[in-house]
């Protein structure tokens, strides 16, 4: 059975740190892996999708690795800002494409 | 822009009761998902759907329903309610499956007392 994890579970930086995010996952056979986002009170957004044939994925300050063998990913945040304040949410597409979530790491920026 | 759309945000049932939680989307997305999200547990699929008529099982299917009557509805029913239904529910949709990004609504909060 595939497990996500996400350490730390929560993370408070200031404002203008680059940061990393952690996710990994146990079964390596996977075809793809999601970030999201999810601010309080809302649904997720998806940031970054990485098919397992890739090794990353960028989109402005945000950028997503993947390293399917060793079963990780991170997601860099370049020069954080408040409004980046939110729970990012980790989930691979495995088998019989289910899609298995992380429980999260949420994140507070500080002015 | 609406994208995927859930009524109700809130409510509270009695132990028992039944409802139904409607999701409708306007990006003619084929396939159509039921998650609800607990602390601690992440996302946990309850059903889905990959095109107009078709549903199946997830991961926790027990003590819900659905059905997919139109391309862009697709509505959960929980036919009596009990208290540990008692979470936040999350419609999400696709163009092809997980191989393509999701589209959640922004959920709806139930409690069961």
């Amino acid at each position: 059975k595939q497990e996500v994890t996400q350490i730390p579970a929560a993370l408070s930086v200031p404002e203008g740190e680059n940061l990393v995010l952690n996710c990994s996952f146990t079964d390596s056979a996977i075809y793809n892996l999601q970030w999201f986002r999810q601010d309080p009170g809302k649904g997720l957004t998806s940031l970054l999708l990485i098919q397992s044939s890739q090794r990353e994925q960028t989109s402005g300050r945000l950028n997503a690795s993947l390293d399917k063998s060793s079963g990780r990913s991170t997601l860099y945040i370049a020069a954080s800002q408040p409004g980046d304040s939110a729970t990012y949410l980790c989930a691979v597409t495995g088998g019989g494409n289910k899609l298995t979530f992380g429980t999260g790491t949420q994140l507070k920026v500080e002015l | 822009n609406a994208g995927v759309t859930q009524t109700p945000k809130f409510r509270v049932l009695k132990t028992g009761q039944s409802m139904t939680l409607l999701c409708a989307q306007d990006m003619n997305h084929e396939y159509m998902y039921w998650y609800r999200q607990d602390p601690g547990m992440g996302l946990r699929l309850i059903h889905y759907s990959v095109g107009e008529g078709t549903t199946a099982k997830g991961e926790v299917p027990d003590g819900y329903n659905v059905s997919r009557l139109k391309k862009q509805n697709f509505l959960l029913g929980l036919e009596s309610a009990a208290p540990s239904q008692t979470s936040v529910y999350f419609c999400a949709s696709s163009s092809s499956g997980t191989s393509e990004k999701l589209f959640f609504g922004s959920g709806t909060q139930l409690s069961v007392l």
